[in-house]
Formats: structure tokens, sequence, C-alpha cells
């Protein structure tokens, strides 16, 4: 079984504040994607990574790969209540194409 | 229409109902997909569909039965469901061997 922990599982935090949520595996991904859910909506694609040690940036959030390709964290800077929702992270392990396994996600709330 | 659209977006159906969900995909992607979301459970997988393969989850019970009859369109039929399967149902989308996929708004559905 190839598991995937996030952390926090339940965040809530004033608006304008920083966070950052954690997502680990002990086996090595071939990419690795951060999703954010509304509540009665299907997971929105934000980002993917694909190389170790890689950094990206998408607005007020910053998206790390590890560079042994074990884990990710995703940071968010001054944080408004748009951003409340579930945030899941998902993976391709090696030899499993198209077969992404999730995580059960951060569900972040952040109060005005 | 765009993106990945699912009907119905709510059922409620008894344990010896028959019901179908449908999901359309107007991306032009080749690859779709079945997931199942369980409160406090990461989202499980149940099927794939692409031009090269049909990937069944093992453990999806067979009173789901899948149907694609064209790249754009994927059902679930439904029958004899037990209560333990009310959950959210996701229909998503891929192209090419890429992992990342697009996901509908979910059918919210409850067994009584």
């Amino acid at each position: 079984t190839q598991l995937l922990e996030q952390s926090p599982q339940f965040l809530s935090i004033q608006e304008g504040e920083n966070l950052t949520v954690y997502c680990n595996s002990s086996s090595v991904f071939s990419s690795l994607q951060w999703y954010r859910q509304e509540p009665g909506e299907g997971p929105v694609l934000l980002v993917t990574v694909v190389t170790g040690g890689e950094v990206k940036k998408l607005k007020r959030l910053t998206f790390q790969f590890g560079d042994a390709r074990k884990d990710s964290s995703l940071h968010i800077t001054a944080a408004q209540p748009g951003d409340t929702g579930l945030y899941l992270c998902a993976v391709a392990f090696s030899g499993s194409a198209r077969q992404l396994t999730f995580g059960s996600g951060t569900q972040l709330t952040v109060l005005p | 229409e765009t993106g990945v659209t699912q009907t119905p977006r709510h059922l409620v159906m008894g344990m010896t109902n028959k019901k179908s969900l449908k999901c359309e995909q107007h991306l032009g992607h080749n690859a779709m997909y079945w997931y199942k979301q369980s409160a406090k459970k990461p989202l499980e997988l149940m099927f794939v569909y692409s031009l090269e393969e049909r990937v069944e989850n093992n453990s999806v019970p067979s009173r789901f039965s899948p149907e694609c009859p064209n790249s754009s369109h994927l059902f679930l039929h439904l029958h004899t469901l037990q209560p333990e399967d009310s959950a959210l149902y996701l229909c998503a989308s891929s192209q090419g061997s890429g992992y990342e996929q697009y996901f509908g708004p979910g059918t919210r559905l409850t067994v009584t």
C-alpha cells in the first residue's frame, strides 16, 4: 500500500496570516499535483510539480517539491477568506500511469 | 458547456432502485475516470477508461457498473446499492499520458 499523508488535517486561521501544509510519503513520486476543493464542487487543479527541488508560485501560493521527490509543501502568504477549502495532494507513483493516489487533504478555514 | 459536467448533481435512491450517473467532458481529452469521495477518506479511484486501457479497482462492488460509449461520455450504472455507498461521486478527464486530471462538480448520492 502506497500511503500519502497530509498535515495538518484541519487548519483555522485569521485573514492575513501565513500558513504551510504538507504532503508526505515514504515512496518516490514521478509527479505531484495540488488541488483545491470547495464545498459542493470537484477538486480544481492548482499546480503540477515534476522535478525534485522545484518551486512554483501561483500568486500568494508557493509550492515546493522535495529534493528526493517524496514530499511537498504548499505555503500561503497573507491568507484570505477565498482561500478556504480542502487542499488535496495527488501523486502518480512510478509505474502507475493515470492512476493518481490522493491524500485525505487539509481543510483550511480562513476567518475574516 | 465547458469543462466536465455531471448529472444529476444530487440523487436520493432506495436500496432496490436502479439509476445512472452521467459525465460529459468538453475538453477533447481521451481518458475518463470515476472517483468516490466519502467523508474523512481520500478520493478512491473506481474506474479508468482510455484508448489504451480500462482499469478497475478490484475493491469496487459489482453493484457499480461503468459504461464509456465514446471518449466524451462516461456513465456509472447503479443497482441494489447499500447505505454505505452514499458519497460524492466525481468524474474526471485527462489527456494523453499526463497525470493532470480535470474534475466535474460531482453527484451527491444518498442511499436510503
